[in-house]
C-alpha cells in the first residue's frame, strides 16, 4: 500500500486564493520531490528537498520539508488558471529503493 | 535533446491477452523506471532498470515484467491481462538512478483492457 499519503486529494480554488497541499510519510524520508501533471500530460519535476526544515520558493510556490523529514507541503499563493493540474509528492525512504509517489492533489481553478 | 519516448500512445486489448510497451529514455540516461497510474491511486512503482539489470521492483504480480537493452531502451510486458490492468503506464528516465536525480517522464501508454 501507499507509504506516502497526500491530502487533500481534490482542491477547488478561486483564482487569486492561496492553497496548500500536504504530504505525509510514516517513516523518515531521505528526500522528497514534487511533480506537476497538467491534464492529459505527464508529471514534470518541480523541486527536490533534502535537508530537515528546508524551505524553497519558486515564484508563487513555496515548498517545505518538515523538521523530522516525515512531511512536506506545497503552498501556492494567488492561484492562477495556469496552476491547474495534479501535484504529486514523491518520497525516497532508504528501505524503499525508489521513489514512492503520493496519490496527488488535483487542483481546479475557477476564474 | 529528445525527451523520453513511449510507444504506443494508446492500446486496447482484451482480457487474457498480453501486451508489450516500449520506452526510449533521454540520450545518455541509463536508468529507466516504470509506473502505473490510475485515478485516485497516484503513481505505483513497477520496477527500475539500470544497465540492463532490474535494480528495484515494486509490489506487482509476476505477470508484469520488463527488460532493458544495451542502448538503455526498455520494454514492459504484461501477460494474461485483467480488467484492472487498465491504466496509464509511464516510464521515467534519469542519468544514473541516484536518489538526488529528478525523473523525466514520457507521455505514457494508455492501456484499456476490455
Amino acid at each position: 500500500g501507499q507509504q506516502v499519503m497526500q491530502i487533500p486529494q481534490y482542491q477547488h480554488v478561486q483564482e487569486g486564493e492561496d492553497f496548500t497541499t500536504y504530504c505525509n510519510s510514516s517513516t523518515t524520508l531521505s528526500n522528497i520531490q514534487w511533480y506537476k501533471q497538467r491534464p492529459g500530460g505527464h508529471p514534470v519535476f518541480l523541486i527536490q528537498l533534502v535537508k530537515s526544515g528546508e524551505v524553497k520558493k519558486q515564484k508563487r510556490l513555496t515548498f517545505q520539508f518538515g523538521e523530522a523529514k516525515k512531511n512536506s507541503s506545497l503552498h501556492i499563493t494567488a492561484t492562477q488558471t495556469t496552476d491547474v493540474g495534479t501535484y504529486f509528492c514523491a518520497g525516497q525512504g532508504d528501505s524503499w529503493g525508489k521513489f514512492q509517489f503520493g496519490a496527488g492533489t488535483q487542483v481546479v481553478v475557477t476564474p | 535533446k529528445a525527451g523520453v519516448t513511449q510507444t504506443p500512445r494508446y492500446l486496447i486489448k482484451t482480457r487474457g491477452q498480453q501486451v508489450t510497451l516500449s520506452c526510449s529514455p533521454i540520450s545518455g540516461h541509463r536508468s529507466v523506471s516504470w509506473y502505473q497510474q490510475t485515478p485516485g491511486q497516484g503513481l505505483q512503482f513497477l520496477f527500475e532498470y539500470f544497465s540492463e539489470t532490474q535494480r528495484n521492483k515494486g509490489n506487482f504480480p509476476g505477470r508484469f515484467s520488463g527488460r532493458q537493452f544495451s542502448n538503455s531502451r526498455s520494454e514492459m510486458n504484461v501477460s494474461t491481462l485483467e480488467l484492472g490492468d487498465s491504466a496509464l503506464y509511464l516510464c521515467a528516465s534519469s542519468s544514473q538512478g541516484l536518489t538526488n536525480e529528478k525523473l523525466f517522464f514520457g507521455s505514457g501508454t494508455q492501456l484499456s483492457v476490455l
